[in-house]
């Protein structure tokens, strides 16, 4: 089956730098790849996706980008701010609402 | 437009025990998945149902098992519960499952199996 790793697991940055996180996969029928943030005590919650056909993908601060051919993606957070402060999964699909998470990066963002 | 909605929030049972959870997905969708989220083992799949048939599974003992009804609310339940089941089960739901669709989760049921 399908195998995601992800790093770092802990991530601490300045207020204003940028944050990246990175995840691997195993199975190249994978094509669809979320990411969510996970506050303290609450569910997830989708941040950005980004399919198989694009590889790049913008949303005012987040962007992520893939790379197929090396089946890695990553997850990039410009400006951050203490409120980005939380636990991001990355995710791989490749059919019906079966997800494989990566482990999570817990990122700290310093004021 | 309401969440999905999972009960209970918050249980402790005894090993041995069985349990049942329940989540209503948000009005109009029809796909429900269930997660395992623990410190050591992070997010794992469950199951995922659509229009009442499991369309796939994760790689858990039969212990574990699951339905849908006709309102696309869902159940899980777990047997002959053991330490190891303590944990924060998650309930998603999306319009058809169709990848791409947007999951949205539940806020948890935790579990605590003593």
């Amino acid at each position: 089956g399908e195998n995601v790793e992800q790093h770092p697991s802990t991530l601490s940055v300045q207020e204003g730098d940028s944050a990246v996180i990175k995840c691997t996969y195993s199975d190249s029928a994978s094509n669809y790849f979320p990411w969510y943030k996970q506050e303290l005590g609450k569910r997830p919650q989708l941040i950005i996706d980004i399919r198989s056909n694009v590889g790049e993908k913008k949303d005012q601060r987040i962007a992520v980008t893939l790379n197929k051919t090396a089946k890695h993606f990553s997850l990039h957070i410009t400006e951050t701010q203490p409120e980005d402060s939380a636990v991001y999964f990355c995710a791989a699909s490749d059919n019906f609402n079966k997800f494989y998470f990566g482990s999570g990066t817990k990122l700290n963002v310093k004021p | 437009k309401a969440g999905v909605t999972q009960t209970p929030r918050y249980l402790i049972k005894t090993r041995g025990q069985q349990v049942t959870l329940s989540c209503s997905p948000i009005s109009g969708h029809r796909s429900v998945s269930w997660y395992q989220q623990t410190p050591g083992q992070g997010l794992q799949f469950l199951f995922e149902y659509f229009s009442e048939t499991q369309r796939n599974k994760g790689n858990f003992p039969g212990r574990f098992s699951g339905r849908q009804f006709s309102n696309s609310r869902s159940e899980m339940n777990v047997s002959t519960l053991e330490l190891g089941d303590s944990a924060l089960y998650l309930c998603a739901s999306s319009l058809d499952g169709t990848v791409g669709n947007t999951i949205y989760f539940g806020e948890g049921s935790w579990l605590t199996v003593v």
